[in-house]
């Protein structure tokens, strides 16, 4: 199947800084990307679609100010958890979706965030 | 609303057989999904079925019933390493996935 990368895999950061994750398709074009978070023992919670080279879209309850979404190529995502505190601490997912078919999705390794 | 809706837990013994249920009801249907994740992991493919009836693909086997909105995963002769917690996820009509909350499998020797 296509692989989808994330870096990094962890980053411990200071209470009030930003934190970029990337996400990248490898091998693929992927027109749709979806990021996630997961709090330990709790199911992946949808965050933000973003399409590329358009604004994403936030679920319910996600400040789209702090969690920046840019998908500016085809292969490229990155989330910028601004200002970060350490209830922002969780695990990161970002998953990409191919042009078509429509019902793949891959998903990257994860990346830890722990806010001190 | 959409719902998705799947055991929290189970717990089944080295060599046998179970069954993880899941129902789900949403705005259009484009197919569903089982996942596998490990503890601190993403989670991984495992079967993608959109028409009724049983896929199967070694030990896992994955059947739909589009009518009952209903879905099962079925993993054979488990091994410990099966110990995991299975998300099914079903493809609405705007191709996103709504996902379950998982099933916790615990294997026992």
């Amino acid at each position: 199947g296509a692989v989808v990368s994330q870096h990094p895999s962890w980053v411990i950061c200071k209470s009030g800084t930003s934190v970029k994750i990337e996400c990248r398709s490898l091998d693929f074009q992927a027109t749709t990307m979806f990021w996630y978070r997961q709090f330990p023992k709790q199911s992946l919670m949808l965050m933000a679609t973003s399409n590329e080279g358009s604004k994403a879209t936030y679920e319910q309850g996600v400040e789209k100010d702090k969690f920046l979404i840019n998908h500016a190529s085809l292969t490229l995502s990155t989330l910028t958890v601004t200002s970060a505190h350490p209830e922002d601490s969780s695990f990161y997912i970002c998953s990409a979706r191919e042009t078509e078919p429509y019902n793949e999705q891959f998903f990257g390794p994860g990346t830890r965030l722990t806010v001190l | 609303g959409q719902n998705i809706d799947q055991p929290t837990e189970m717990t089944a013994t080295e060599g046998a057989i179970v069954q993880i249920n899941c129902t789900y009801q949403t705005s259009g249907f484009n197919g569903l999904f089982w996942y596998q994740q490990h503890a601190g992991e993403a989670p991984t493919f495992l079967s993608y079925n959109v028409l009724d009836g049983l896929e199967e693909k070694g030990r896992f086997s994955s059947f739909l019933s589009r009518s009952k909105g209903y879905s099962y995963l079925l993993l054979k002769e488990l091994q410990m390493k099966d110990s995991a917690s299975y998300l099914c996820a079903a493809l609405d009509s705007n191709y996103q996935l709504i996902w379950g909350a998982g099933t916790k499998l615990i294997i026992k020797p």
